[in-house]
């Protein structure tokens, strides 16, 4: 069965600091994996995928198949990257299906 | 922002009454999702479809079920509300092909059930 885990529910890191939000999944299949954010008040929305292999708003993550990982990283955290994060996989029979979340607390 | 509306954002109701949230898209996307946001689960998955009227289960579909007749809609009704489907629930929409790639996703629509 497919499973997507977040460990953290909150990650709080000085302005500058580097953050990486972990996320790891368990799938028999090929995963596609996805990043979504949500900022205050506005609506979930795509941050990053792993077949597009970019980086959005300084943010990428890699997929690990060998420790089945797919960690959001940035080396230097903004006051604007506050928000909650999704980690999502999509299934082979385009389900999505996703983490229970990690709220990013940028301090100034 | 993808053309995917919410209706009703915000309602209130007793246990035992029946409910229905609906979403509409303008975006032609074929797939559509139900999920209810609830704190310490993140999103989980209701019910989704595949096109006009094929739809699946997804992880918490019990006391849920689902329509879609045309592509624009897709409707989620609770027969008999209980307390614990209290919760935010989030249509999402994507993909025009045989693949689903980026969601979109609507305001949520908040429900309390009294």
């Amino acid at each position: 069965a497919q499973r997507v885990t977040q460990p953290e529910k909150l990650l709080s890191v000085f302005k500058g600091a580097p953050v990486e939000l972990k996320c790891n999944y368990s799938y028999s299949g090929s995963p596609e994996l996805f990043w979504y954010v949500q900022y205050s008040r506005q609506r979930l929305q795509l941050l990053l995928r792993h077949i597009s292999r970019e980086s959005i708003k300084g943010f990428t993550a890699d997929l690990n198949k060998g420790e089945t990982s797919f960690h959001l990283k940035k080396p230097f955290a903004q006051e604007e990257d506050s928000a909650m994060y999704y980690c999502a996989l999509l299934s082979n029979f385009n389900k999505f299906y996703f983490g229970s979340g990690t709220k990013l607390n940028v301090k100034p | 922002d993808a053309g995917i509306t919410q209706s009703p954002r915000h309602k209130v109701t007793e246990t035992g009454t029946p409910v229905t949230l609906r979403c509409h898209q303008t975006e032609n996307h074929r797939y559509m999702y139900w999920y209810r946001q609830d704190p310490g689960h993140g999103l989980r998955l209701i019910h989704y479809s595949y096109g006009v009227k094929d739809t699946d289960k997804g992880e918490v579909s019990d006391g849920y079920s689902v329509s879609r007749s045309k592509t624009e809609d897709f409707l989620l009704t609770l027969e008999s509300a209980t307390s614990s489907q209290t919760s935010v629930y989030f249509c999402a929409t994507g993909g025009s092909g045989t693949t689903t790639g980026e969601l979109f996703f609507g305001e949520g629509s908040r429900l309390t059930v009294l």
